[in-house]
């Protein structure tokens, strides 16, 4: 079956420590996305990748990290420097001119 | 600037009946998409239905259609016969910047009472 693994579906992590989470799609899209929400809002987008090894910051991207050195996977690397982490985290693919397929999500808490 | 707007935070519909979940947009691309997306309390975004800038007819999918009209930028989800597995956020979104990118809007969470 096709489509997109985010893995974990839940994360720990202490304050202070970088955590990356996986994004993983079999869907031959060549764009990627990752997004972040909060309870009760709608969806920031983080990063976005047309290409592999290019990516472009999205509207918060202060605080996170990615790689785009294959064209199935996007990690997202949560880094201390965010100050606010705890959030869920989708991940996404596209063809040009589609529309978005998503993952499950990652559910990150930092305490 | 592109922007979605959903001016309804939450809904209500009674079982059986017909529901439109209101969306209007901003953008200064000549040609752009927008969707509609699902998202139940599990998390998951789920895709509903797609309209193009350019397509004459709007859009429907089973229960769902999107009342497309473009002069008044609005792109309004019209969902018939609302079940109660259709209590959930949607969101609507736009496909922008020549296809490269997607601006959502904050949702509408929609309950529906049996």
């Amino acid at each position: 079956d096709g489509g997109i693994t985010q893995s974990p579906k839940y994360l720990f992590r202490k304050e202070g420590q970088n955590v990356t989470l996986s994004c993983e799609q079999n869907l031959n899209h060549d764009a990627m996305y990752w997004y972040r929400q909060d309870p009760g809002q709608g969806l920031r987008l983080i990063y976005y990748s047309q290409i592999v090894n290019d990516f472009q910051k999205g509207d918060i991207a202060e605080g996170y990290s990615v790689s785009r050195e294959k064209k199935e996977s996007f990690p997202l690397t949560v880094t201390s420097a965010q100050k606010n982490p705890t959030a869920f985290y989708l991940c996404a693919s596209s063809i040009v001119d589609g529309w978005q397929y998503f993952g499950p999500g990652t559910r990150l808490t930092v305490t | 600037a592109q922007k979605i707007t959903q001016t309804q935070p939450g809904m209500f519909v009674q079982e059986k009946e017909a529901v439109t979940l209101d969306c209007t947009y901003d953008t200064s691309d000549p040609s752009y998409g927008l969707f509609w997306y699902k998202q139940p309390s599990s998390g998951e975004m789920i895709f509903l239905i797609y309209q193009g800038s350019y397509d004459q007819q709007n859009a429907t999918e089973g229960r769902y259609s999107l009342n497309f009209q473009k002069a008044r930028k609005s792109a309004n989800l019209v969902i018939s016969a609302s079940q109660l597995g259709d209590s959930a956020m949607y969101f609507c979104a736009m496909r922008v910047d020549y296809g490269q990118n997607f601006v959502f809007g904050p949702g509408t969470r929609l309950s529906v009472l049996p």
